[in-house]
């Protein structure tokens, strides 16, 4: 058991680019999430998948991003013309048959 | 809406002292309730988690935590506190009647002093 993983650790990228970010859960876990944290706030959900399926967006995903699980395994999430706004740590969990979320180390994006 | 409240945004104590850390959330028929930690620039590791049953959890690094339904509150303890504690905790809350995902309080920052 590995954990999850996620890549890159870090981003710094200007304004209007678009990045692309990577998570790989623990390799039983049929579930993925990913979350956003801000400086001083809790990790608020983006969107869940169940093998490949998206199941859930939260109202926060704007059509700028996009997440994709095409094998039900590693998970992208793909943010398009970034924003200063969407500077945050961005956070991969998996789960299995119970509840509880694992999570990965994050990535951090910085917007210029 | 669903919300998970902690109050406190900092808290200190001493090495060897006592701890709790508050947490509240909104009305939920069947919450699962967890409570993660987190090092700066790092994720968030589960400490413990509530499903059903005996109200008192124990977690892991000594944590212990106890929900009360009649308060919707899930607070956090430790009989003593160590200097690695030191960092931010936050409650989390599964409302089954809306899904998976995790509802996250602001968290707690603790600090603790020798």
């Amino acid at each position: 058991d590995t954990g999850v993983s996620q890549d890159p650790r870090h981003k710094i990228t200007k304004r209007g680019q678009n990045v692309t970010f990577r998570c790989d859960p623990i390799s039983e876990h049929n579930r993925l999430y990913w979350y956003r944290q801000t400086l001083g706030q809790g990790p608020e959900f983006l969107t869940y998948f169940q093998n490949e399926a998206q199941l859930e967006k939260s109202r926060l995903l704007s059509d700028r991003f996009s997440a994709e699980r095409p094998k039900g395994s590693f998970s992208t999430l793909e943010i398009q013309r970034t924003e200063q706004g969407d500077s945050a740590m961005y956070l991969c969990a998996s789960s299995g048959q119970g509840y509880e979320q694992y999570f990965g180390p994050g990535t951090r994006l910085t917007v210029t | 809406a669903q919300s998970v409240t902690q109050p406190d945004i900092h808290i200190t104590v001493s090495e060897g002292a006592s701890l709790e850390l508050r947490c509240n959330y909104s009305y939920g028929a069947t919450p699962y309730l967890f409570w993660y930690v987190q090092s700066p620039g790092q994720g968030l590791q589960l400490l413990l988690k509530y499903f059903s049953g005996d109200t008192l959890v124990q977690g892991i690094k000594g944590f212990e935590a106890e929900f009360k339904r009649s308060q919707s509150s899930f607070n956090l303890r430790k009989p003593s506190v160590h200097w690695s504690d030191a960092a931010e905790y936050f409650c989390a809350v599964v409302f089954m009647e809306y899904g998976n995902k995790l509802v996250f309080g602001a968290g707690t920052i603790l600090r603790v002093k020798s």
